[in-house]
C-alpha cells in the first residue's frame, strides 16, 4: 500500500458525459500527479499540481481539467468524454522535486 | 524532449534464474533520475529501484540491481534468483532533477516490458 487513495476504482460512463475522479496524497506529500495508462499511448503525463498551483502540463486535452484543494486532495474532471477516453487513470504524489512518485491504485474508466 | 525506449515487449524467464531488461534514454540533461517501476496484473504501479544521474555506484535492492551507462545512455534491471511473484510489466522512466516551470518533476516512461516468469 502506496499511502496514496484514488476514487472510484471503476467508473463505467457513456460518451458526452463527465466524470469526476478524486485523489488523496500521502500524508505530507504536496505534489500530485495525473497519469493516463492506455492501450495505444502508454503511460503518459497530464498534470501536476503543487501545494495548490498548477506546476506543469503535460499531454492533458482541454476536456480535461484538475484541481488541487487546501487539504491536498486533487480532482480530475473528464468532460464530454470519448470513447478513446477509457483509460486507467493514476495520481501520484510526493513531497517534492527530488522525491520518488508512489502511486495510487488508479482508476479504470470505461466509456461506452 | 526526453524519451524513453524499452527495445523487449516481452522476456521471459525460469524461476531461480537471472533476467535482465534494457532501457535507454535520450536527454540533454546532465542531472536527473531514472526508475524501474513494476506493474502486476493488480495494475498498481510499484517501485522497484531509482538511480541518481550522478551516482556512479549502480542501485540495488535486494535481488534487483541495475547497470547504469551514463555515457552510454541506457539503464539495464538485473533481476536475480526470480520468483514467480516478479511476474509483471516493468516500465523504466525518466525524470529530470532540475527545477522548470513548464515540465515540473514529471515522469517519462518507456513503453513497458511484459516480464514471464515459468516455474
Amino acid at each position: 500500500d502506496s499511502g496514496v487513495t484514488q476514487t472510484p476504482k471503476h467508473l463505467i460512463t457513456a460518451t458526452g458525459q463527465r466524470v469526476t475522479l478524486r485523489c488523496s496524497p500521502r500524508s505530507g506529500d504536496l505534489s500530485v500527479y495525473w497519469y493516463q495508462q492506455s492501450l495505444d499511448q502508454g503511460l503518459q503525463f497530464l498534470i501536476q499540481y503543487y501545494n495548490g498551483e498548477e506546476r506543469a502540463k503535460g499531454n492533458i486535452l482541454e476536456r480535461f481539467s484538475a484541481q488541487q484543494f487546501p487539504d491536498l486532495h486533487s480532482e480530475l474532471n473528464l468532460s464530454s468524454l470519448e470513447l478513446g477516453d477509457s483509460a486507467l487513470y493514476f495520481c501520484a504524489s510526493n513531497r517534492g522535486r527530488g522525491e520518488t512518485q508512489y502511486f495510487g491504485p488508479g482508476t479504470r474508466l470505461l466509456v461506452l | 524532449a526526453q524519451t524513453v525506449t524499452q527495445s523487449q515487449p516481452e522476456m521471459s524467464v525460469q524461476e531461480a534464474e537471472t533476467v535482465t531488461l534494457s532501457c535507454t534514454y535520450d536527454t540533454s540533461e546532465s542531472d536527473y533520475y531514472l526508475f524501474w517501476y513494476k506493474q502486476p496484473p493488480s495494475r498498481q504501479m510499484i517501485l522497484v529501484i531509482r538511480q541518481e544521474a550522478y551516482k556512479q555506484q549502480n542501485a540495488t535492492e535486494n535481488r534487483f540491481s541495475v547497470n547504469f551507462q551514463k555515457a552510454a545512455k541506457s539503464f539495464s534491471l538485473k533481476i536475480s534468483d526470480s520468483q514467480l511473484g516478479d511476474a509483471a510489466m516493468y516500465f523504466c522512466a525518466y525524470r529530470t532533477r532540475a527545477l522548470r516551470e513548464t515540465s515540473g518533476s514529471r515522469l517519462t516512461f518507456g513503453e513497458g516490458t511484459q516480464l514471464t516468469v515459468n516455474p
